[in-house]
């Protein structure tokens, strides 16, 4: 069974759009969070929720909203796509908040396309 | 603020050669520290970590030992093999207020390995 997994893997749309991203832990992990990884491969942080709760919400713009309908889950919807919103997104998530010695698990990354 | 600086890469070796990737971090604390790996299409896997000062990280022949006098955070290994071509990520967790912990990651180091 899939630790983290999210869906789709593939997403290709048009500017403008309104799209989301499903994630789901079956590790039973409190924290969740959304990592944004651009063309050079760079990893940045954008959201994190603990048991529903947002708890990490970096500089993102608002047409990115997490939702977080129960601990295991937490969806991304982004309204009104950008060309700049082209990345891999990752979702992963950790036994809980606090813990810096604990690792965390990595979804296989969903690759948003906007035309 | 907190931040990692690993070497740009990317790093292109022989099968068998020695391998070094520099990271170097910021922080205000005491942070854990972390190797991450994304093999092609795939999401990040922790390599190895170090919780604290003189620690050493180790797995699958790599190393990397916690320096806080250098902060520093240097991957090895002694004989690489094609099948660790990949990109490497040095990250740092730290405590922040609210007790949360964040990962923050380096820019990522890819490595070439050929036959």
């Amino acid at each position: 069974d899939t630790a983290v997994s999210q869906t789709p893997k593939y997403l290709v749309t048009q500017m403008g759009n309104d799209k989301s991203i499903k994630c789901e832990q079956n590790l039973g992990h409190d924290t969740m969070y959304w990592y944004k990884q651009d063309s050079k491969k760079f990893l940045k942080i954008m959201f994190s929720y603990n048991n529903k709760e947002l708890i990490i919400n970096e500089t993102v713009p608002n047409r990115f909203s997490p939702k977080s309908p129960d601990k295991a889950h937490l969806n991304l919807h982004i309204n009104s796509l950008e060309l700049g919103d082209s990345a891999v997104y990752f979702c992963a998530s950790s036994p809980r908040k606090g813990a810096t010695n604990e690792k965390l698990f990595f979804g296989s990354g969903t690759q948003l396309s906007v035309l | 603020g907190n931040s990692v600086t690993q070497m740009e890469g990317p790093v292109t070796l022989s099968e068998e050669a020695f391998l070094t990737i520099n990271c170097t971090y910021t922080a205000t604390g005491y942070p854990s520290l972390f190797w991450y790996v994304q093999y092609p299409g795939e999401g990040l896997q922790l390599l190895l970590k170090a919780t604290k000062a003189d620690d050493k990280g180790s797995n699958k022949g790599f190393e990397a030992t916690y320096r806080k006098e250098t902060t520093s955070f240097h991957l090895e290994k002694g004989s690489v093999q094609v099948s660790d071509s990949a990109v490497y990520f040095c990250a740092l967790s730290d405590l922040f207020s609210g007790g949360y912990n964040k990962l923050i990651f380096g820019a990522g180091t890819r490595l070439a390995v050929h036959p």
